[in-house]
């Protein structure tokens, strides 16, 4: 029923070590986004996939890393975490690049 | 020119009264005008858009004012309610037509 899923809701993890965020819709979308929230609520775009196609690629450390396996589905693997990646991480999709943008509730990653 | 500021950073108003926020842009290849709503906890969703051809735009209690020529827009909220407490981003397409460009937030809180 959900548009829009991410797992884990919340992630606590060590410095160092490298975790994974996973992000499904069941929208029939083409375009799909990866958002950083930090502590003060502002919004930075880091990825969209458009087709599986990468269209947005912000500059964000290369230790982020996203996959789009597929239209549906769209992860963010995250390499060495270190304690300023401690953020919200919204996914979301659009019907495409530029449509209505349709978030997740968020994976809240806490980096220790 | 690829910003879009937004203000105030808060704003407290009493139950019933009128909220405005604020946001102004620089590049007029923007065509595009949303203001998302982010309540506690949960990621932003659509709440009203505009595009350039259209000076205002009402949608219930909620009210988009376009000032082309001054490149500014706001998001008026008549009567407001308890409910409306969340934080409010305006955004703008980018002239690239793919890439949403986001206002830094406001927090709206209205007291009972």
């Amino acid at each position: 029923d959900t548009a829009v899923s991410q797992t884990p809701k919340y992630l606590v993890t060590q410095m160092g070590n490298d975790k994974s965020i996973k992000c499904e819709q069941n929208l029939g979308h083409d375009t799909m986004y990866w958002y950083k929230q930090d502590s003060k609520k502002f919004l930075k775009i880091m990825f969209s996939y458009n087709n599986k196609e990468l269209i947005i690629n912000e500059t964000v450390p290369n230790r982020f890393s996203p996959k789009s396996p597929d239209k549906a589905h769209l992860n963010l693997h995250i390499n060495s975490l270190e304690l300023g990646d401690s953020a919200v991480y919204f996914c979301a999709s659009s019907r495409g690049p530029g449509g209505t943008q349709y978030f997740g509730p968020g994976t809240r990653l806490l980096v220790l | 020119q690829q910003q879009v500021k937004q203000s105030p950073q808060s704003l407290i108003v009493q139950k019933g009264g009128i909220s405005i926020i604020n946001c102004a842009y620089e590049n007029t290849a923007f065509d595009y005008f949303p203001w998302y709503q982010q309540f506690p906890g949960k990621g932003p969703a659509l709440l009203i858009a505009i595009r350039p051809d259209v000076s205002e735009k009402k949608e219930g209690r909620f009210t988009i004012s376009f000032n082309k020529s001054a490149k500014q827009f706001s998001l008026h909220i008549m009567d407001s309610q308890p409910g409306d407490s969340a934080t409010y981003f305006c955004a703008a397409l980018g002239d690239s037509n793919y890439q949403l460009i986001w206002g830094a937030g406001t927090k709206l809180i209205i007291k009972p």
